[in-house]
């Protein structure tokens, strides 16, 4: 079946610094990604998003890469602050879901920031 | 908009009770979810609903897990019995729309205890 999973679980960071945090696909028929937040105690909140017709799409701070020959997707966060610390999640929409939105979450990578 | 409202938020309850977690999505969305998240699983998503019916349940663990939309504006996910290995975070997420982008918006979730 369709994964999708994550390099690091962990990665802190200094504030100001720039974050990336890196999401493995498995599924080449997924057609939609998307990165979602989730701070403690509080349901995933929407980052940014990207068609699988893109390679790259730029939000406030935010920035997604998308490499499908990989199957690899980014997420970069341009001067960190300490309020961006939380679980990241990547995930994937297949095709096959019918257009549901049927949105396949990875495990999670928390990111810490340090002052 | 109040966005999801989920109740409740915490509930404690013995091995062998009926639990029953209740959503109210976000006035206008069509579409319903209803996910799982654990420590070691991730979140996982249970059932959805288009219109208020039932379009993949795929994701419920067994027959102990039930969901009903009854109208638009409510949904339940009921455990009969429930058993410690239920024990989780519920988050309920609801969509505008069929067959479009877009983010899901995420309840703050229930988080079931089970003894």
């Amino acid at each position: 079946g369709e994964s999708v999973g994550l390099h690091l679980p962990t990665l802190s960071v200094q504030e100001g610094d720039n974050s990336i945090i890196n999401c493995a696909y498995s599924n080449s028929a997924s057609d939609y990604f998307i990165w979602y937040k989730q701070e403690s105690g509080k349901g995933p909140q929407f980052i940014i998003d990207i068609r699988s017709n893109m390679d790259k799409r730029q939000g406030q701070r935010v920035t997604v890469l998308l490499n499908k020959t990989v199957k690899h997707l980014s997420l970069q966060i341009a001067a960190t602050q300490p309020g961006d610390s939380a679980v990241y999640f990547c995930a994937d929409r297949p095709i096959f879901s019918g257009g549901y939105n049927k949105l396949i979450f990875g495990a999670g990578t928390r990111l810490a920031v340090h002052p | 908009d109040a966005g999801v409202i989920q109740s409740p938020r915490h509930e404690v309850t013995e091995m062998g009770q009926e639990v029953t977690l209740r959503c109210k999505p976000i006035s206008g969305h069509n579409s319903l979810f209803w996910y799982r998240q654990t420590m070691m699983r991730g979140l996982e998503l249970l059932i959805y609903f288009n219109n208020n019916v039932p379009i993949d349940d795929s994701g419920m663990p067994e027959d102990r897990f039930s969901a009903k939309m009854p109208n638009a504006s409510f949904s339940t996910l009921k455990i009969q019995p429930s058993e410690p290995r239920d024990s989780a975070v519920y988050f309920c997420a609801s969509r505008r729309g069929q067959g479009q982008d877009g983010e899901l918006f995420f309840g703050e979730g229930s988080r079931l205890t089970v003894l």
